[in-house]
């Protein structure tokens, strides 16, 4: 099975802040890596796949890049809707996994 | 719109058996591959089983293998997740989601729509 690492677990950020998350996947998954915004009690929304293609409706203001086994997901400018748990997941190989979520919080 | 609804879930004692259910509405159900995903009180998701577009081929979680079956009815564009020998560590929110793809295994495979989930809890 390939793992999925995310770092870091969770920070503190302040609005207008840029932020970045990092994932790492334990064997080579090319570019296929999607990233989700999960906020509390709701289920998870679907942001970026093949690593760096946003989905329709998101806003410019993510951005993902990465290929091989390093990714990042960037906030370019924090903004209050965005604090949630982002979650990596590759589409590589089955079982599907995921990261173990960062949760992003007010500073 | 685009909409998964799950139902079936509840308070189940450890060894019995729960069936759910996603019903599917604003897309063409039969072009999609779908997934069933869980995520355990205040956890992280984790993918339970796929099946294909067709439902030719299923794949497990090694956690669930032998216990859950995957199946769906395209004709009524409904999921369904048979659960069997349930065990406390299956106490979740379970999730049904899209693939955009056709293929049960096809690289690339993400999920695109999720729905609200159904809550399952396993306790005697």
């Amino acid at each position: 099975d390939i793992q999925m690492t995310q770092s870091p677990s969770s920070l503190s950020a302040s609005v207008g802040d840029r932020v970045t998350i990092t994932c790492r996947a334990s064997q080579s998954i090319s570019n296929y890596l999607n990233w989700y915004q999960q906020k509390p009690g709701k289920a998870p929304k679907f942001l970026i796949y093949a690593a760096s293609s946003l989905q329709s409706g998101v806003p410019s203001r993510f951005s993902g890049s990465g290929s091989g086994t390093d990714f990042t997901l960037t906030i370019s400018s924090l903004q209050p809707e965005d604090f949630a748990i982002y979650y990596c997941q590759q589409g590589y190989s089955i079982p599907r996994t995921f990261g173990q979520g960062t949760k992003v919080e007010i500073k | 719109q685009v909409q998964l609804v799950e139902s079936g879930g509840g308070v189940v004692q450890p060894g019995r058996s729960l069936r759910l259910s996603c019903t599917t509405s604003g897309f063409t159900f039969r072009n999609n591959a779908m997934h069933w995903v869980r995520q355990a009180p205040g956890k992280g998701l984790e993918w339970v089983a796929v099946i294909s577009y067709d439902g030719s081929n299923k794949y497990y979680a090694d956690s669930v293998k032998g216990r859950f079956v995957i199946s769906r009815d395209n004709s009524k564009s409904t999921l369904n997740l048979q659960m069997d020998s349930l065990r406390a560590e299956d106490t979740a929110l379970y999730y049904c989601a899209r693939d955009p793809d056709i293929a049960a295994a096809g690289i690339g495979s993400a999920f695109d729509i999720w729905g609200q989930g159904t809550m399952v809890t396993v306790s005697s």
